[in-house]
């Protein structure tokens, strides 16, 4: 069964670099016509999706985020990443990587989420 | 930008119908799924394409879809139904998620 697991620092300082990384298992990333996508939400809050990646390497960003973020796959290690840069308190928050349906577009199976503190 | 709205919160008497609505402009012509989130775990999609059920989902759970409203229904709703449950379009090349709803089974 497939499983994602997302993976980085639980604290970056403001204006920093945020990174982090979803581990696929139990299916590959190459050649498959899934997207993959992290989403997150600020604590108490909903969920707001950040971008998605295809296995070529094609992506779509949000747009309010879009001038921060750069999102990347690794299809050798099967895993796929997320940079958000110059971060601030805002960006607090539960990251989630999930896989998104091709044709329905739902995210259909989710990582359980890495939380991610911005403070000095 | 598009925009969907849901309810803050809903309550439900356990084990009536519990339903939760997502209003956007002519959201029947778009695709609307459900996720339902309990607390400190990732959220798990329970309709997808308005009405379909993913494998694993009770059949208490379905969705309807048209005009300016979607609607989430849960039947017979249990305590293990009390969760937060988001509706999600695509809207051009972006993701909205609605801002969430509280449901609480009495």
């Amino acid at each position: 069964q497939l499983q994602l697991q997302a993976s980085g620092p639980g604290a970056v300082k403001p204006s920093e670099t945020l990174s982090l990384t979803c581990s696929v298992s139990g299916g590959s990333i190459y050649g498959s016509y899934y997207y993959w996508a992290w989403i997150r939400q600020p604590p108490g809050r909903g969920l707001e999706w950040i971008g998605s990646i295809f296995y070529s390497g094609n992506t779509y960003y949000n747009p309010s985020l879009k001038s921060r973020v750069t999102i990347s796959v690794d299809t050798s290690k099967n895993q796929f990443s997320l940079r958000l840069n110059s971060v601030t308190a805002a960006d607090t928050a539960v990251y989630y990587c999930a896989r998104r349906m091709p044709s329905d577009r739902a995210f259909d199976i989710w990582g359980q989420g890495t939380m991610v503190t911005v403070s000095s | 930008s598009y925009e969907v709205t849901q309810p803050l919160s809903v309550s439900v008497p356990l084990g009536q119908t519990a339903r939760i609505t997502c209003g956007g402009n002519k959201i029947g012509g778009k695709n609307v799924h459900w996720y339902q989130q309990k607390p400190g775990q990732a959220p798990v999609m329970v309709i997808y394409r308005d009405k379909n059920r993913p494998s694993g989902i009770p059949e208490r759970f379905s969705g309807s879809n048209s005009g300016n409203t979607a609607t989430l229904t849960i039947s017979g709703a249990q305590a293990g139904d009390e969760a937060d449950y988001f509706c999600q379009v695509w809207d051009s090349i972006t993701v909205v998620f609605g801002g969430g709803t509280k449901l609480t089974v009495l």
